[in-house]
């Protein structure tokens, strides 16, 4: 079963953009897609994309479009999500996931605080 | 997109009590493409359920799920001290995935 470890805690200013990475070991990098979601402090879960195995085209929920890019390199089994034109709003715990034809293995979260 | 409503926001029972939680799809799931997860305090979601009624690995059989189309259950027939948690109901049939809202599992 796959393994993720996030990168750790950021501290943005609004306006800038952050980028969250992913490394995955235990599980053939090609085999799954890697999913991003995020929860804002004491609220539910909410899917922002997807890159599917082979690292194909990324697939994004319409609300974020525009604002999130997601990556991968294979060579060293690494995902990122790039997010743009931060706010307060965009404050939350970023999730990468192992993505199993939309059945989802977590990995420990990164917070990424947005504050002037 | 698919929105999915859990019922209820909040159940308070007792260790050793049933828990029964629903999720209600505002379209039918293709293929029972159905999760359950369990979030504790301070820690990443964990996959219980897939398919609608299959067990993850490791997942006790106390908890079981079932349902199609549009409605969905997930049970616990005995519940433990460390069964109290946040639960979501997690679609995949079709793009976005969407989440329900979560129902809390507190001790009465």
């Amino acid at each position: 079963q796959v393994q993720l470890v996030q990168s750790g805690a950021e501290v943005k200013k609004p306006g800038s953009s952050v980028k969250v990475s992913c490394k995955a070991s235990g599980d053939t990098f090609n085999s799954y897609a890697i999913s991003w979601v995020r929860q804002a402090p004491g609220q539910g879960l909410e899917w922002m994309g997807r890159i599917p195995p082979m690292l194909r085209i990324s697939d994004y929920a319409q609300k974020f479009q525009g604002r999130v890019t997601i990556t991968a390199d294979k060579s060293t089994s690494t995902a990122y999500m790039e997010l743009s034109s931060l706010s307060s709003e965009d404050t939350a715990v970023y999730y990468c996931a192992g993505d199993r034809r939309g059945i989802l293995t977590w990995g420990h979260g990164t917070m990424v605080t947005v504050s002037s | 997109e698919i929105v999915l409503t859990q019922s209820p926001d909040t159940l308070s029972l007792s260790p050793g009590e049933r828990a029964t939680l629903s999720c209600r799809a505002s379209q039918s799931v293709g293929s029972s493409y159905l999760a359950w997860y369990q979030q504790k305090p301070g820690q990443a979601p964990r996959l219980l359920i897939y398919g609608a009624s299959s067990r993850a690995t490791g997942i006790p059989d106390s908890f079981s799920g079932s349902g199609s189309g549009t409605d969905f259950t997930l049970t616990i027939s005995r519940l433990e001290p460390e069964d109290f948690a946040v639960y979501y109901c997690q679609q995949y049939g079709s793009s976005p995935y969407t989440f329900g809202q979560g129902t809390k599992l507190e001790i009465k």
